[in-house]
């Protein structure tokens, strides 16, 4: 395992569908992360897991979006009845030790139409 | 005021220059500092990461922090074109796990 994946790596959707993303975390780390980061600006956060808890969560993260990680493991984020304002690149990191020592993934580029 | 601040750029220099990158920030709760290198269309890749002030040095990059200013630093020493990308840096503050990143400054290494 050399590091972060996620998947699919671009999603093109129609607007007002569902969409999921999944990421699976370098082996054994116990933290994991998701940011969305769009044209020209830096990653926000949105949300953070220890093991299979949700411990952080940010304003950005709308009741159209939710997030899962049930066995501590691999993640899903769902983004539901898609707006053109959710086109973003969407980045999962995880890590082991906390703070600053977060690897990313080459995240989910999501395009709505 | 934004909690970081970071010139987009674009930033454009020769092939072995002396490259300075720089990030503000403006909550003193702030307590750990991180660079990020992010090629096009890729994730960002862990740089350097410090929480304390003063330098810290890493092959050809150095991470300086001044607490006192609020101000972050990268150098980057004997540039090359592999280099080129966007930097970002990103802050936290203890007890949370959030990171907050700058905008990301756009360098070009022209050989």
């Amino acid at each position: 395992d050399t590091g972060v994946s996620q998947n699919p790596r671009h999603k093109i959707t129609k607007r007002g569908q569902n969409v999921t993303f999944r990421c699976d975390p370098i082996s054994e780390h116990n933290r994991l992360y998701w940011y969305r980061q769009t044209l020209g600006q830096g990653p926000e956060f949105l949300t953070y897991f220890q093991n299979e808890a949700q411990l952080e969560k940010s304003r950005l993260l709308s009741d159209r979006f939710s997030a899962e990680r049930p066995k501590g493991s691999f993640s899903t984020l769902e983004i539901q009845r898609t707006e053109q304002g959710d086109s973003a690149m969407y980045l999962c990191a995880s890590s082991s030790q906390g703070l600053g020592t977060q690897y990313f993934g080459p995240g989910t580029r999501l395009l709505v139409l | 005021q934004k909690e970081v601040e970071q010139d987009p750029g674009p930033l454009s220099v020769p092939e072995g220059a002396i490259v300075s990158l720089n990030c503000t920030y403006s909550n003193s709760a702030f307590q750990y500092f991180m660079w990020y290198r992010q090629y096009s269309r890729k994730g960002p890749e862990l740089l350097m990461y410090t929480y304390s002030s003063g330098n810290k040095e890493d092959g050809r990059f150095t991470a300086q922090v001044d607490k006192s200013s609020k101000y972050i630093s990268l150098f980057i020493r004997d540039s090359q074109p592999s280099d080129s990308a966007t930097y970002l840096c990103a802050i936290a503050q203890g007890g949370s796990e959030k990171l907050v990143f700058g905008k990301g400054t756009k360098l070009t290494v022209n050989p």
